[in-house]
């Protein structure tokens, strides 16, 4: 049981280059999210999805494209990367339901992409 | 809106004696739940503790706990008997509405021999 994995963990992009994260799950969650990090701003969510086939945006979702297309996988795309886009990306998962414990999310190690 | 303040960037602490990382929030729920994640040098984010809004009681974990105020919007965590292993980030988080969490801004503490 891995829980949640992101590929790459580093990349360096030079600008107006396109490149995709991917991000997996292994606890059959419904509910996926991609976080980006940056100094003194905490996490803010970039886009998220509530079940297979399903995107919805986030707090900061400009320049930033995602697709679920399997339950499990959810990826983030660049499609022209601009040197704002430097950060650390997380991936996270959850449960959908009720009960506190759906409310956990489940963290990736995160992916520290460098756009120069 | 959602919105979680973390007013302390940075706290020291000596090994074995106490700290509160301060966290204050708001919303327009009613129902809600609070977390405190850590977020050592590893990068890796690990749920410390959490808070269901309607509950009354103060959760514990081991060494850490919360003093929740509802009325004054207030979720301060205190790490007991500190230790070297707890040197880390940490970010208060709030999730009151589709299951999206809103993080503050962070605290960075550091744990003193």
């Amino acid at each position: 049981n891995a829980g949640v994995t992101q590929t790459p963990k580093f990349r360096v992009l030079k600008t107006g280059q396109s490149m995709t994260l991917l991000c997996a799950q292994d606890m059959n969650h419904e509910y996926m999210y991609w976080y980006r990090q940056d100094p003194g701003m905490g996490l803010r969510l970039i886009h998220y999805s509530v079940g297979e086939g399903t995107t919805a945006k986030g707090e900061v979702p400009d320049g930033y494209n995602v697709s679920r297309l399997k339950k499990q996988n959810f990826l983030l795309g660049l499609e022209s990367a601009a040197p704002s886009q430097t950060s650390v990306y997380f991936c996270a998962s959850s449960n959908s339901g009720a009960s506190l414990s759906s409310y956990e999310q489940y963290f990736g190690p995160g992916t520290r992409l460098t756009v120069t | 809106a959602q919105t979680v303040t973390q007013s302390q960037p940075e706290m020291s602490v000596q090994e074995a004696e106490t700290v509160t990382l301060s966290c204050t929030y708001d919303t327009s729920e009613s129902n809600y739940y609070l977390f405190w994640y850590k977020q050592p040098p590893s990068r890796q984010m690990i749920l410390v503790i959490r808070q269901e809004a309607y509950k009354q009681q103060n959760a514990t974990e081991n060494r850490f706990s919360v003093n929740f105020q509802k009325a004054a919007k207030s979720f301060s965590l205190k790490i007991s008997d500190s230790q070297l292993g707890d040197t880390a980030m940490y970010f208060c988080a709030l999730n009151s509405y589709g299951n999206k969490l809103v993080f503050g801004a962070g605290t960075i503490l550091r744990v003193k021999s």
